[in-house]
């Protein structure tokens, strides 16, 4: 049981070009989150996909797509990377409902460069 | 939206002091809330929750947290810290019927031996 897997761990990446952040979970949750880190700042959430086929914008979307592949498949893509994306960039999954078995379980991260 | 505020970004302390950080949330309802720590270098792991229940939670490590519904607060306390718990220490709350967190900006705990 992997838990919430993410690849790369680590990216540099030139302004202007493409890539794709993959995310994947073991956990049969329904509920995917990117989120990314900066220092002093928290947590902000850029996407987040409430189940299979639905996805919906969070608090920093601008600059940024995701693709729910399937139940276990949540990817971000930036499309044109700025410096202003150089980050750490985390995934979650989560059960849905009020159960208290619900907390978001967190990947190991991504660390983006933009130059 | 929800919003978190944890004070004292950063906190400096020793080995055997105790450590107290606030949380507060900006409006009520039915809240859940939560603990994570990220040690250096790692990802975020759950250091406790509170959905229902007994308003003082007890999580992983000798850490626990009281949940103040009249002041919406979340404050984490431990007795008496060690080394190892250094790391950064986030807030989340999520509003009942929604599955978003919204985190607060952390406190970087540094604990000196």
């Amino acid at each position: 049981n992997a838990g919430v897997t993410q690849t790369p761990k680590f990216q540099v990446l030139k302004t202007g070009q493409s890539m794709t952040l993959q995310c994947a979970q073991d956990m049969n949750h329904n509920s995917m989150y990117w989120y990314r880190q900066d220092p002093g700042m928290g947590l902000r959430l850029i996407y987040y996909s409430a189940s299979e086929g639905t996805t919906d914008k969070g608090e920093v979307p601008n600059g940024y797509n995701v693709s729910r592949l399937n139940k276990r498949e949540f990817s971000l893509r930036l499309e044109s990377a700025a410096p202003s994306q150089t980050s750490v960039y985390f995934c979650a999954s989560s059960t849905v409902g009020e159960s208290s078995d619900n907390e978001q379980f967190f990947g190991p991260g991504t660390r983006l460069t933009v130059l | 939206a929800q919003s978190v505020s944890q004070h004292n970004h950063h906190v400096i302390l020793s080995e055997a002091a105790s450590l107290e950080l606030g949380c507060n949330y900006s409006y009520g309802g039915t809240v859940n809330l939560f603990w994570y720590v990220q040690y250096p270098g790692q990802h975020l792991q759950l250091l406790l929750k509170y959905f229902s229940g007994d308003p003082l939670v007890k999580g992983i490590k000798g850490f626990e947290a009281e949940f103040i519904k009249s002041k919406f607060s979340f404050n984490l306390r431990k007795p008496s810290v060690q080394w190892s718990d250094t790391a950064e220490y986030f807030c989340a709350v999520r509003d009942y019927g929604n599955n978003r967190l919204a985190f607060g900006k952390g406190n970087q705990v540094v604990v000196i031996p």
